[in-house]
């Protein structure tokens, strides 16, 4: 079992601020990454598959970084709005282990 | 519109009695995988099939099982053996499989909440 541990575990923010949040993975036999965005009441939806080291991803206003060497990638969100409200998932290795999310809540 | 398919959204299990969970997918993909969350809980793979006709366990088969006879359809039977069923399952698929090797992206369904009378 691969233990895939998500930070924080919630976060509040206002409308306009940035934010960030972690995903650390054992660095050895890494195959992936995945970030997934889980609305409430709605699937879970793939933001980024990343799979090299140094690896950034982009998409609007969320990006994604990874570093593989050390086990850990970062989701930034910049200048939220309270359409980003969701569970943000990572998971990685070969039987797709997930973290327990980071809940974002944006506050108007 | 292409898709995954969950139902029913809610299901009540009594206690010995086993339930099927249904789940389709119309996206022509050849992998699928179920998973169940428990609050407090990352995701966990009960388990996947990667072609028609075979499956392999997760990590928390125990007390489950599935079938694939048809490319679309992974349905998963809770038996009585699981004693703690009560829990939020969710079906997915990707284009090839495993997953977590290819780096292939997984495609969700809406979920079924088990609950146990």
């Amino acid at each position: 079992i691969l233990n895939v541990e998500q930070s924080p575990q919630s976060l509040h923010v206002q409308e306009g601020d940035s934010t960030n949040f972690t995903c650390s993975f054992p660095s050895s036999n890494f195959y992936a990454l995945h970030w997934y965005r889980w609305e409430t009441a709605k699937s879970p939806e793939a933001l980024f598959v990343m799979t090299l080291n140094g690896d950034e991803k982009k998409k609007g206003r969320i990006s994604a970084t990874l570093n593989t060497k050390e086990g850990y990638s970062y989701l930034y969100i910049k200048g939220s709005q309270p359409e980003d409200s969701a569970t943000y998932l990572c998971a990685s290795g070969n039987q797709f282990y997930f973290g327990t999310g980071t809940s974002l809540t944006v506050i108007p | 519109d292409g898709g995954i398919t969950q139902s029913p959204k809610y299901l009540f299990r009594k206690e010995g009695q086993n339930v099927t969970l249904s789940c389709e997918q119309n996206l022509n993909h050849d992998a699928m995988y179920w998973y169940r969350q428990d609050p407090g809980q990352g995701l966990r793979l009960i388990y996947y099939s990667q072609i028609v006709n075979d499956f392999q366990k997760g990590d928390i088969a125990e007390g489950y099982s599935v079938s694939r006879e048809k490319k679309e359809s992974f349905p998963l039977t809770v038996t009585s053996a699981q004693k703690n069923p009560t829990a939020f399952y969710l079906c997915a698929s990707s284009i090839r499989g495993l997953a977590g090797f290819t780096g292939e992206t997984q495609y969700f369904g809406p979920g079924t909440r088990l609950l146990v009378l």
